[in-house]
């Protein structure tokens, strides 16, 4: 079965700073592992997505995740956090191949706030 | 191109009554799934449909139920309304991208139930 946990349910960051967000995964066959992130009162804008092209993988609005198997984590990180990236983020895992792919199993999710 | 839309974005609905959200894909799009988003429980997984057949589904009573139409367009449907349905449906399209499905999420439909 798979799983995700998400360390933290909040974090807190001074706006300029490093933003970690935390993710670990459990999964009996090759992942495939996403990060979302939701505004209030919206859905789930993708983020980025790992599919094993490579472990360190760039997305949008600057953001970055490293997977490391060993560690079975998808970190997500950004150098410099804006006050517009305050939002909930969440982790997600999906079993690829041709029966599982259309379901993705989220973490509880985390909640970044930045300080001004 | 357009992204996914719901409809309607919010609903009120009283305990015992049945209710029906639909979901619109991006153009192009054949496969649609459907998440139930609360509080307490957070994310999860109620079905995806793959050209108009049902290929997953998640641990929720019968009570809820899908169909996906020859368009792609798909609507999902919840009887005998209890107080625990209340939550954000939101709905996903998805292509196939390097072995798996990147999803995409609509705004969501909020529904309350009293």
């Amino acid at each position: 079965a798979q799983s995700v946990t998400q360390l933290g349910s909040h974090v807190s960051v001074s706006e300029g700073a490093l933003v970690l967000l935390r993710c670990n995964y459990s999964s009996s066959v090759p992942p495939y592992l996403f990060w979302y992130v939701q505004y209030p009162n919206q859905g789930l804008q993708l983020l980025l997505k790992y599919t094993s092209a490579a472990t360190l993988v760039k997305g949008i609005n600057g953001f970055e995740a490293e997977f490391k198997k060993s560690e079975t984590s998808f970190h997500l990180t950004k150098p410099s956090a804006h006050m517009s990236d305050a939002a909930e983020y969440f982790c997600a895992v999906s079993g690829g191949g041709s029966s599982n792919t259309g379901k993705l199993i989220f973490g509880q999710g985390t909640t970044l706030q930045v300080k001004p | 191109k357009a992204g996914v839309t719901q409809t309607p974005r919010y609903l009120i609905k009283t305990r015992g009554q049945q209710v029906t959200l639909s979901c619109s894909p991006i153009s192009g799009h054949r496969s649609v799934s459907w998440y139930q988003q609360t509080p307490g429980q957070g994310l999860q997984f109620l079905f995806e449909y793959f050209s108009e057949t049902q290929r997953n589904k998640g641990n929720f009573p019968g009570r809820f139920s899908g169909r996906q139409f020859s368009n792609s367009r798909s609507e999902m449907n919840v009887s005998t309304l209890e107080l625990g349905d209340s939550a954000l449906y939101l709905c996903a399209s998805s292509f196939r991208d390097r072995g798996t499905d990147t999803q995409y999420f609509g705004p969501g439909t909020r529904l309350t139930v009293l």
